[in-house]
């Protein structure tokens, strides 16, 4: 069965300073790989997306993760981080046969607070 | 023109009654889903519907029904409310099997609350 660890559930950090978010997964097939964003009150957005390619992502709002597949990991960084960062990150692994997509695993997510 | 939009945004309502939260998506996607977010903000996928048919159940009480009366809408049907299903209530759609994107697009959620 597959499952997603997100090691810090609260990462305080100074506005301008850089951030990582880290993020595991288990699964015994190969996978695709998310980091979404949820801003208080709000949805779910998309931040970034791994399928296959290149195991550096660029997202939106200048995060960016890395793909390692021998440490099963799908980090998320940003160099320098703004007030209007502060929000709850999850981490999400889907796996795929053939081409079809599976179930979206989500890890417990990790809040980011962004400080002046 | 939202794209996946839920209504009600907030539910308060008494134990033991039904309550019903519609979705609906404009993205032209053939796959909708419920998920449910709880107190700890924990995500945990529930129903998920491709062309009318259910293709996921992850082991969600039969008090909670799926109802898609077409591929743009998928409402979620609750009967007999308890207190543990108070929660956040997000649906998403994606395009399935013939799409390389595989990214589900999130509605703003519903916030039920049972008391």
């Amino acid at each position: 069965a597959q499952s997603v660890t997100q090691l810090d559930s609260q990462v305080p950090v100074f506005e301008e300073a850089p951030v990582e978010l880290r993020c595991n997964y288990s699964s015994s097939v190969s996978v695709y790989l998310f980091w979404y964003v949820q801003y208080p009150n709000q949805g779910l957005q998309l931040l970034l997306k791994y399928l296959s390619g290149s195991t550096l992502v660029k997202g939106i709002n200048g995060f960016e993760a890395e793909f390692n597949k021998s440490q099963t990991s799908f980090h998320l960084r940003k160099p320098s981080v703004h007030i209007s960062d502060t929000a709850e990150y999850f981490c999400a692994v889907s796996d795929h046969y053939g081409g079809s997509q599976g179930n979206l695993i989500f890890g417990k997510g990790t809040k980011l607070s962004v400080k002046p | 023109d939202t794209a996946v939009s839920q209504t009600p945004k907030y539910l308060v309502t008494q134990m033991g009654n039904d309550k019903s939260i519609k979705c609906e998506q404009n993205l032209g996607h053939d796959t909708m889903y419920w998920y449910k977010q709880d107190s700890k903000k924990f995500l945990k996928i529930m129903f998920s519907y491709n062309n009318k048919e259910l293709i996921i159940n992850e082991t969600v009480p039969n008090r909670f029904s799926p109802k898609s009366p077409d591929k743009a809408h998928l409402n979620l049907h609750i009967n007999s409310l308890e207190l543990g299903d108070s929660a956040v209530y997000f649906c998403a759609s994606s395009q399935f099997v013939t799409s390389l994107n595989y990214e589900q697009y999130f509605g703003p959620g519903t916030r039920l609350t049972v008391t």
